[in-house]
C-alpha cells in the first residue's frame, strides 16, 4: 500500500495563496489526484498529475515531483467557498483501479 | 452530467441488523467503489467492481460483501450491522483506469449503528 501525508488544518485568509503538500510513498507511481470535499458533500475532482511538473487549472495549481514522492496543490485568490476539506490520492501500477487517499487537509478561508 | 446516486443519506440500524446500501451511476461506467470515511483515516477502499458480477476486496473488507448483478448498480451490504461500522459510506464511480478517469463519488451515507 502507499503512504499518503498530508496537514491536517490550514487556515489562510481570504485573497490570500495557500499551500497545501502531500507526500506519498509508493512502490509503482501512476497518477496523483487532488479531491475538494464541502462539509456533508460528495469529493469532487479538482486535478491529476502524472509527469513531474506544474498543472495550472485556473486558480488552482498542482504540482509533481516523482523522485521526491511530492505534490502540492496551490490555492490562488482564496474565496470564502473554498472552504473544503482536500484530499491527496494516489494510483499505483500494481491496480490500476485503487486509488488510496491521504486523511485530508481541512482549509479554512477566513474574512 | 455524471450522476452518482446513493439510496438514502441517513441511516440508522441496530446491531446485528443486515443493512443493505445501494448505488446507482447513470454514465455506464465500468467501475465502481465503496469507500468509508472516518475522520482522521480519510477514505478507505471496502471493495470495488470492475464488470457486472465482478468484485475484489479493497483494504477493509471485514464484515461487509457487494453484489454487481447489473453494470449501473453496486450494493454494499453489512452482513450484522456492529457499533465499529458506524460512519460515512461513500459510492464511486469511472471508467477504464487509463488515463485520467477520475471517480465520481455519490453524496454519501451516514450510518449510525446503535
Amino acid at each position: 500500500g502507499q503512504n499518503i501525508d498530508q496537514p491536517t488544518e490550514m487556515t489562510a485568509t481570504e485573497g490570500a495563496i495557500v499551500q497545501i503538500n502531500c507526500t506519498y510513498q509508493t512502490s509503482g507511481f501512476n497518477g496523483l489526484f487532488w479531491y475538494q470535499q464541502h462539509a456533508g458533500e460528495a469529493p469532487t475532482f479538482l486535478s491529476y498529475n502524472v509527469l513531474d511538473g506544474l498543472e495550472e487549472k485556473g486558480r488552482f495549481s498542482s504540482f509533481l515531483s516523482r523522485s521526491k514522492g511530492y505534490s502540492y496543490l496551490l490555492l490562488k485568490e482564496l474565496q470564502m467557498k473554498d472552504s473544503a476539506s482536500y484530499l491527496c490520492a494516489v494510483r499505483d501500477l500494481s491496480n490500476d483501479y485503487k486509488l488510496s487517499f491521504g486523511a485530508g487537509t481541512t482549509v479554512t478561508v477566513r474574512a | 452530467d455524471v450522476k452518482v446516486t446513493q439510496s438514502s443519506r441517513y441511516l440508522v440500524k441496530r446491531t446485528g441488523e443486515k443493512v443493505f446500501l445501494e448505488c446507482v451511476q447513470d454514465m455506464d461506467h465500468e467501475n465502481m467503489f465503496w469507500y468509508r470515511q472516518d475522520p482522521g483515516l480519510g477514505l478507505r477502499l471496502i471493495y470495488f467492481s470492475y464488470d457486472v458480477k465482478m468484485k475484489e476486496k479493497g483494504d477493509i473488507p471485514e464484515g461487509y460483501s457487494v453484489s454487481r448483478e447489473k453494470k449501473e448498480r453496486f450494493s454494499l451490504i453489512l452482513e450484522s450491522a456492529s457499533t465499529n461500522q458506524t460512519s460515512m459510506y461513500l459510492c464511486a464511480s469511472s471508467t477504464s483506469p487509463q488515463g485520467v478517469h477520475e471517480q465520481y463519488f455519490g453524496p454519501g451515507t451516514r450510518l449510525t449503528v446503535t
